[in-house]
Order: C-alpha cells, then sequence, then structure tokens
C-alpha cells in the first residue's frame, strides 16, 4: 500500500521568510504527487502537481515543489509567505489508478 | 468555489442511526470520490465511482456504502452509526479521461461534518 510521510506537523514561520514542507512518498511504481492545501473549514485546493517532465513545479501563487525520483521526495517550498498562507498542507500520491494517499498534513503558521 | 456542491454542511446524529450525505460533481465530471477526513486517521480515501459504477474502494466499513446516480451525483449512505464515525466527509470529482494531464486533477467540496453523539 501506498505511504505518504510528511515530516512535519507544525511549522510556525514569520511572514516573508522561506518556508519548506517535507513529503517522502513509498511506491515502487511510476507516481504522481500532489499538494493541496486547506484553509480553516474549507475544503481542499489542489495547489500543484506532477505527472511527467519537469521534475519542478509551480504554484500560481509563489509555491514551487520538486520531485526527487531517487530520494522518494516532493517537497513544497516558498521563498517568502504571507499571513494568507496560513493553512494546513496535504501532500498527496497516486499510482495513476486516480485515488489518492494523504500524509498527515502540515500546519504552516504565518506571524507577523 | 471547486465547483462540487455537498448537503448537508453538518449533521448530527445518535448512534445507531443511519445517515445519507449528498454530492454534486463538477460539471463534466465522470468520478465521485469519497473521504473521510478524522483527527486520529487523517484523511483516508473510501471509494470511487465512474459513470456509475465502482471503480475503487479504500478503507470503507462494510455498514458504509455509497452509489452514483445516472445524473452522476453521489450520496454515501452510513449505517449503524458509532461515536467514531464522527468525521469531515470530503466529495471530490475528476475528469478522469485519461485525456490530459487535468483529468487527473481532483477537486474537493467543502465537506459535511458528521457528529454522532
Amino acid at each position: 500500500a501506498q505511504s505518504v510521510t510528511q515530516l512535519d506537523s507544525q511549522v510556525p514561520v514569520f511572514e516573508e521568510a522561506p518556508v519548506e514542507l517535507r513529503c517522502n512518498y513509498s511506491s515502487s511504481v511510476s507516481v504522481y504527487l500532489f499538494w493541496y492545501v486547506q484553509y480553516p473549514n474549507q475544503g481542499l485546493q489542489l495547489l500543484l502537481k506532477y505527472l511527467s517532465g519537469s521534475t519542478l513545479v509551480e504554484s500560481i501563487n509563489g509555491f514551487e515543489a520538486e520531485f526527487n525520483k531517487s530520494q522518494t521526495s516532493f517537497h513544497l517550498r516558498k521563498p517568502s509567505v504571507h499571513i494568507s498562507d496560513t493553512a494546513e498542507y496535504f501532500c498527496a500520491v497516486s499510482e495513476g489508478d486516480y485515488k489518492l494517499s494523504f500524509g498527515a498534513g502540515t500546519t504552516v503558521t504565518v506571524r507577523a | 468555489d471547486s465547483g462540487v456542491t455537498q448537503t448537508p454542511k453538518h449533521l448530527i446524529t445518535a448512534t445507531g442511526q443511519r445517515v445519507t450525505l449528498r454530492c454534486s460533481p463538477r460539471s463534466g465530471d465522470l468520478s465521485v470520490y469519497w473521504y473521510q477526513q478524522s483527527l486520529d486517521q487523517g484523511l483516508q480515501f473510501l471509494i470511487q465511482y465512474y459513470n456509475g459504477e465502482e471503480r475503487a474502494k479504500g478503507n470503507i466499513l462494510e455498514r458504509f456504502s455509497a452509489q452514483q446516480f445516472p445524473d452522476l451525483h453521489s450520496e454515501l449512505n452510513l449505517s449503524s452509526l458509532e461515536l467514531g464515525d464522527s468525521a469531515l466527509y470530503f466529495c471530490a470529482s475528476s475528469d478522469s479521461s485519461g485525456k490530459g494531464d487535468r483529468s487527473y486533477e481532483q477537486y474537493f467540496g467543502p465537506g459535511t461534518r458528521l457528529t454522532v453523539t
């Protein structure tokens, strides 16, 4: 079975500082990788995805993630965070059969 | 707004009861997924339907069942409810046609918060 590990459950960060959220997965087959964000009392929103091609993928709001096959990782980064980035972030993996396996989530709290 | 709707938003019921959660997918999406989010289990995939047929099953209890109707909306039925079933239940939808990258994107509804007392 697919396993997704998000190494940090809580990440406090100051506004305009960089942040990195770590995600590792276990799979012996090709995978599709996703990051979702969940704002308080809302559903999950897709932030970015890796299916194939360039290992560095970007979102429209400044996040980027890099797929590293040898390390089975898909870490999420943002060079400068805003208060509005306060949310819970979930890494998810699919083995191409569409269903998603999620990590436990990382809560990012941005302070002024 | 993801385009996926779920009703009701909140549901409070007693142990032993049965409830039905409803989901309408985004226009054009053929797949519906159900997920359960709880503090102790995190986000878990329950079941997927594609164009009316069950396609994949995850950690869904035998007391739970789902179906997808011809108009593509889906219902998740939870019966003989226990305290441990209290959770947020999400529905998601996707194209799943396999044509293009966006067919793998899942769009989530706002969820139904179930409280079993």
